[in-house]
Formats: structure tokens, C-alpha cells, sequence
């Protein structure tokens, strides 16, 4: 059963334009929801994150968004760059429970063509 | 700095061998855990620890699947016997609680 869930295994887009990568999830416990990137061979890292008292969170070309009443989150990457070619995992946790127990997606490769 | 360490990086065992996979967290980390990765389920929280102690192994597949962490520097998680099944990459993360985690690169297993 999976909590945390990444419709799309796979995205293209063109170098410069918007990239829009989507996340819904089920256990409306979660309070917190982060991004995190993956290059091949490599480990997760860490992107971006967003409190569930918030709709919205921005750091550079990154951008999350929260629809809590749909249980739908977005990450939105503009302008899109090859660099960012990379599996992206979306993750939940409830940050009121204690822990930092976070729950994964399965991901999304997202792919930055010239 | 060094971050989460994990060996092997690969491992090619046959079936009913025994798979140990170890990890040093990051150096002050006081939570740990460990992921597996698979195409289905993408990243699968196994178990993880908090001061050393287990706190959620529900993850845990089968009681073939062990995990330790005998002191704050030091994990291991253990498979026995193995199963081609069990073929996926294993990520340790640590994490001072309640904040970002920060994953190892990976021990790809491979069970033949």
C-alpha cells in the first residue's frame, strides 16, 4: 500500500523550460514533505521541503507546492537545466510524531534535453 | 567531511549465502536507517534507530533480515540466507533527529 505516490516513472522537457513533477499521497498524518534527488550510483540528496502550514516554498529554480485538501504536491524546477537529469523521490513524515520516519514515492526520472 | 559510508558498494552472492551490509552514519548522528530500492516500491524504509536502539523494523521483510547497531559509529544489515529476490540497492542514512537525512551511496546486491 503505497502512502506516497509518483504517477509519472518518467518526465522529458526541454532545457530552459518548466519542469512540473507531481506527488499525491493518502495518510493525512503527514505534516512535512521534502524533495530529494538522485544522480546514478549516487545516494539520495536532499532538494527542498515544505511544512504543511505552508501552500508554498521557494529556493532558487525550486519551487514546492502543497494542496492539502487534494493531498497533492508539485515541484516545479524553471528554467530547467541538463544538470538536473536525475530520479526525483517524493517523501512524507509526520514531524508531530516525533521522528523523522519518511516515507518514499517511486520516484521519477526526469530528463533535461538540450 | 565525511558523509554515511557504506561497504560493499557491490556484492554478487548466490542464493542461501549470507549478505552483510555495514554502514558508519555520519559522525554526531544520532538516528540511522536503512532503505532498500527497488523499481516497484522505490525506496523502502527498512528500520531505523535512534540512539542505537530500534525503533520501527515493521519495514523488515522477512525474518531473514536482521539489522545491529552495537554502538553510535557502526551498523550492519545482515540477510541470511539470501534470495534472488532480495536483489536491490541498500542505502544507510543518518540524521540528527528530527532534522535533514543524508544518505550513503548505496551497496548494490545482486543475489544469483
Amino acid at each position: 500500500d503505497q502512502q506516497v505516490k509518483q504517477n509519472s516513472p518518467s518526465l522529458s522537457v526541454q532545457e530552459g523550460r518548466i519542469s512540473i513533477l507531481n506527488c499525491d499521497y493518502t495518510n493525512s498524518m503527514f505534516d512535512y514533505f521534502l524533495w530529494y534527488k538522485k544522480y546514478p550510483a549516487e545516494g539520495p540528496t536532499f532538494l527542498i521541503s515544505i511544512s504543511s502550514i505552508k501552500d508554498k516554498n521557494e529556493d532558487g529554480r525550486f519551487t514546492v507546492f502543497l494542496n492539502k485538501s487534494a493531498k497533492h504536491l508539485s515541484l516545479h524546477i524553471v528554467p530547467s537545466q541538463p544538470g538536473d537529469s536525475a530520479v526525483y523521490f517524493c517523501a512524507a513524515t509526520t514531524i508531530t510524531g516525533g521522528g523523522n520516519k519518511l516515507t518514499f514515492g517511486t520516484g521519477t526520472q526526469l530528463k533535461v534535453e538540450l | 567531511d565525511a558523509g554515511v559510508i557504506q561497504s560493499p558498494r557491490h556484492e554478487v552472492t548466490e542464493m542461501g549465502q549470507e549478505v552483510t551490509l555495514r554502514c558508519k552514519p555520519i559522525s554526531g548522528h544520532n538516528s540511522l536507517f536503512w532503505y532498500r530500492q527497488t523499481m516497484m516500491r522505490g525506496l523502502e524504509l527498512l528500520i531505523y534507530f535512534n540512539n542505537n536502539v530500534p525503533i520501527d523494523d515493521s519495514g523488515m521483510p522477512e525474518d531473514r533480515f536482521s539489522a545491529k547497531m552495537p554502538n553510535a559509529s557502526f551498523s550492519t544489515l545482515k540477510i541470511q540466507p539470501s534470495e534472488p529476490r532480495d536483489s536491490a540497492v541498500y542505502f544507510c542514512a543518518s540524521s540528527l533527529v528530527e532534522s535533514t537525512i543524508y544518505f550513503g551511496e548505496g551497496s548494490w546486491l545482486t543475489v544469483v
